[in-house]
């Protein structure tokens, strides 16, 4: 989206290595960032949100941090699991949803 | 599932003909919003609406219009289709407004997709 920019489109990692999506935006009164996975042909799912009031936000492997000064937030996935594989997108909040082009991760076993 | 419904779950149709998609949000949640997936592409937000009334517009064509009823199911209708409307559209929902303050999450639907042939 025009708002949010995403990196990297498409990212190999070896099953157990760690992988990083970043992503940048433009408006500074955006105030919630989620994350969303989805899945081949299937729905997007939330796997981790942060709001603008925290830096950084962790749910087991996954993390998530956020500068607000810089206008960047970032998703970090630990010991990936091919079952990881998926398309990313993120999405921050500023009167609608604006998303990423989203980074397809592909776990090699 | 995510509470979320959609019909229907595709849609073959031809170019120049109307077709109106449906989405009932999850018990509770008054926001759907509308998004349009092409082939491998990102999430295009089309529209918003908030118990009953637009809220927000995004990237939605003039042959493109929604609304949404009494009851808080939506409806999206898409006219004068064209072979680039093939794609997978999706309704989400939510409790709140998103500019509710730390915004909110959104549930999304299966899609429903549409081939224009």
């Amino acid at each position: 989206g025009e708002n949010v920019e995403q990196h990297p489109s498409t990212l190999s990692v070896q099953e157990g290595d760690s992988a990083v999506i970043k992503c940048t935006y433009s408006d500074s009164a955006s105030n919630y960032f989620p994350w969303y996975k989805q899945e081949l042909g299937k729905r997007p799912q939330l796997i981790i949100d942060i709001r603008s009031n925290v830096g950084e936000k962790k749910d087991q492997r996954i993390a998530v941090t956020l500068n607000k000064t810089a206008k960047h937030f970032s998703l970090h996935i630990t010991e990936t699991q091919p079952e990881d594989s998926a398309v990313y997108f993120c999405s921050n909040n500023f009167n609608k949803f604006y998303f990423g082009s989203g980074t397809k991760l592909n776990v090699k076993p | 599932d995510s509470g979320v419904t959609q019909t229907p779950k595709h849609l073959i149709t031809a170019t120049g003909q109307r077709v109106t998609l449906r989405c009932s949000p999850r018990s509770g949640d008054l926001s759907v919003y509308w998004y349009q997936q092409s082939l491998d592409q990102g999430l295009q937000f089309l529209i918003q609406y908030y118990n009953g009334e637009e809220r927000a517009k995004g990237n939605i064509l003039e042959r493109f219009s929604a609304q949404q009823f009494p009851d808080l199911h939506s409806e999206l209708n898409l006219s004068s289709l064209e072979l680039g409307d093939s794609a997978l559209y999706f309704c989400a929902s939510s409790v709140y407004l998103g500019t509710a303050p730390g915004g909110n999450e959104q549930f999304f639907g299966p899609g429903t997709r549409l081939t224009v042939l």
